[in-house]
């Protein structure tokens, strides 16, 4: 089965840097990732997808890149603001699997 | 465009208990995924339903089961509940199922007594 974890629990930041915050993947055949931003007291919130036909995708503020050979994903926040701050989230799915598997999450926090 | 919403937002039941969440999807969405998340750990999946069946399961026992509406919306039900049942429990939708772009409520935060 899958297995997606996460390099770091907690990142801190200074408010105005870029983070990165990092995930890995244990099976070769995910071919579709999320990542996810949770908030205290809210359910996920989709930011960014990307497939494994892709290297980098990018949207505003977020850039998402796959490494397939070494099974590395990393969500990188441009100029990172408080409203940042939350639980990061990854989730990986095998192809055709309706079964996501979700890492523990990073929690991301910014100061002003 | 209302996004996924969930009912109730807090419920406090006690063991041997049986509950039922409610999610709307969001508009154009016709696949609902249920997920248990335990705090400080990231969602595990329940099943997810598409065309008013069940189309797949995570590693849960039967006492966890559910339902599609004609409407989409859909029931997530737990019977005999145990203290290891509470959880906060999130909807999310999807057009399609499979590996497409899932939207999350904001949950149903469970305890149990």
């Amino acid at each position: 089965g899958e297995s997606v974890g996460l390099h770091l629990p907690t990142l801190s930041v200074q408010e105005g840097d870029n983070s990165i915050i990092n995930c890995a993947y244990s099976n070769s055949a995910s071919d579709y990732f999320i990542w996810y931003k949770q908030e205290s007291g809210k359910g996920p919130q989709f930011i960014i997808d990307i497939r494994s036909n892709m290297d980098k995708r990018q949207g505003q503020r977020v850039t998402v890149l796959l490494n397939k050979t070494v099974k590395h994903l990393s969500l990188q926040i441009a100029a990172t603001q408080p409203g940042d701050s939350a639980v990061y989230f990854c989730a990986g799915w095998e192809g055709g699997s309706y079964i996501p598997t979700f890492g523990r999450g990073t929690s991301l926090i910014v100061h002003p | 465009d209302a996004g996924v919403t969930q009912s109730p937002t807090h419920l406090i039941k006690t063991r041997g208990q049986q509950v039922t969440l409610r999610c709307s999807p969001k508009s154009g969405h016709d696949t609902v995924s249920w997920y248990q998340q335990a705090l400080g750990q990231g969602p595990q999946f329940i099943f997810q339903y598409y065309e008013e069946e069940e189309r797949q399961r995570g590693n849960f026992p039967d006492r966890f089961s559910g339902h599609q509406f004609p409407n989409y919306s859909s029931e997530l039900n737990v019977n005999a509940l145990l203290l290891g049942d509470s959880a906060l429990y999130l909807c999310a939708s999807s057009l399609g199922q499979g590996d497409q772009p899932q939207h999350f409520g904001d949950g149903t935060r469970l305890s149990i007594l």
